[in-house]
């Protein structure tokens, strides 16, 4: 059962507009958020994180929110830039589980010039 | 770069055949992890570990092995090759548990 799930697989989204990628958790214990973005033939890359603790880290245009009553984050990418063109992964890890990090499915997103 | 690279980039391999991938890192990090991308499923645990010699299984550890005798090496292997294993490989590098992990470039691996 996945744990962390991102459950929409694209998003298209007009250059300068709002991008908005969401994750949906189940484990409770999560307490350290991550997203990673992925070009092509590349490795992940890290974007973003926040701590349980918080409920939004902002990072230049990335914004991440963190909703723990709903077990649910987004991340918001403010303006939309065609080189944001990419996969989005989401990942979540908990101190109980050795902080070992589990990822979505990923969330390719195209930036339409 | 941040000093973390896997070899080889590309393998063909028959079903039934004995694979090796390696990952090596100049970054000193005690953690190393083996993920497997597939569409649908995202970027799934393998194997990993917190040390020299040190190794645990992940969440699609069957039909994989890995060992780790010095700190920058982190070696995977495929026992018997299945087509089900086709699949791009990452390694991953870490320096302390609760941080971000730096990703290397991959392997993709085909079974056929």
């Amino acid at each position: 059962d996945q744990q962390v799930k991102q459950n929409s697989p694209s998003l298209s989204v007009q250059e300068g507009r709002i991008s908005i990628l969401n994750c949906d958790y189940t484990n409770s214990m999560f307490d350290y958020f991550l997203w990673y973005k992925k070009y092509p033939a590349e490795g992940p890359t890290f974007l973003i994180s926040i701590s349980s603790i918080k409920d939004k880290n902002e990072d230049g245009r990335f914004t991440v929110f963190l909703n723990k009553s709903a077990k649910h984050l987004s991340l918001h990418i403010v303006p939309s830039q065609p080189g944001d063109s990419a996969v989005y992964f989401c990942a979540a890890s908990a101190r109980d589980s050795s902080y070992k990090l589990i990822f979505g499915s990923g969330t390719r997103l195209l930036v339409r010039p | 770069d941040a000093g973390i690279t896997q070899s080889p980039r590309h393998k063909v391999t028959e079903t039934g055949t004995p694979v090796t991938l390696r990952c090596h890192q100049t970054e000193n990090h005690r953690y190393m992890y083996w993920y497997r991308q597939d569409p649908g499923h995202g970027l799934r645990l393998i194997h990993y570990s917190y040390g020299v010699k040190d190794t645990d299984k992940g969440e699609v550890s069957d039909g994989y092995s890995v060992s780790r005798s010095k700190t920058e090496d982190f070696l995977l292997t495929l026992e018997s090759a299945t087509s089900s294993q086709t699949s791009v490989y990452f390694c991953a590098i870490s320096a302390d548990r609760g941080y971000g992990y730096t990703f290397g470039s991959g392997t993709r691996l085909t079974v056929v």
